[in-house]
């Protein structure tokens, strides 16, 4: 069965640079979600979008922003890095309440983004 | 603000072994509850998801039971091997759309 997609699985910037991270939800899958996980954490809520418009907002920083396209992936632009957003980034997808799913969330690999 | 506390923070079991992972949470208002396995820096693979209005999901190995009222869900692991070795990580679903994790048990399965 197809799973998320994340690209790249791995990523290494300089401070201040930025970054872009992507995520190809399942197919049919309506919702994306975005957690940061950093070193022996728990995944922390991000952001979500549902049909391309966002549903939900975590503790994103001022220096991140996301967006969901018309095919339903989802890009995640972090930008002026700090050494702490040295993270696993990762997304997730279900069907969204208004399909009547189960919202059952389906991770991907995640991104382990290294900043320097 | 939804806490989730897992308990124990690690367990160490010998192979074949059945056992109990327990998982509390402050707002009984959930929407539902997913556990999850998560190996070491890898992502995290959807074990089992509880819906509000049910009490228990099995799959294989696996037993998940919601007592919503109380705060509560376990995970039974029935013959433990030592492949089931990972971090299980429970969250639940409020309103909204973000899950609330708690820290996590770690296990290790000895053969």
């Amino acid at each position: 069965a197809a799973g998320v997609i994340q690209s790249p699985r791995h990523l290494i910037k300089e401070k201040r640079e930025t970054a872009t991270l992507k995520c190809y939800p399942i197919p049919r899958h309506d919702t994306v979600y975005w957690y940061q996980q950093g070193p022996g954490q728990d995944p922390q809520f991000l952001i979500s979008f549902y049909e391309k418009m966002q549903s939900d907002k975590g503790s994103i920083p001022d220096r991140f922003s996301a967006q969901q396209f018309s095919d339903y992936h989802s890009e995640l632009n972090m930008s002026s890095l700090e050494l702490g957003d040295s993270a696993l980034y990762f997304c997730a997808s279900s069907l969204g309440f208004g399909a009547g799913g189960p919202g059952e969330q389906f991770f991907g690999p995640g991104t382990r983004l290294t900043v320097l | 603000k939804q806490e989730v506390t897992q308990i124990p923070a690690a367990l160490s079991v010998p192979e074949g072994e059945n056992l109990v992972l327990n998982c509390s949470f402050t707002d009984s208002a959930i929407y539902n509850l997913q556990w999850f396995r998560q190996d070491p820096g890898k992502g995290l693979t959807s074990l089992l998801l509880i819906q509000s209005s049910q009490r228990e999901q099995t799959s294989g190995r696996l037993n998940a039971s919601l007592d919503k009222s109380s705060g509560r869900s376990t995970l039974y692991i029935a013959a433990s091997q030592p492949g089931d070795s990972a971090t299980y990580l429970c969250a639940v679903r409020r309103d909204g759309n973000k899950l609330v994790f708690g820290a996590g048990t770690i296990l290790r399965v000895k053969s």
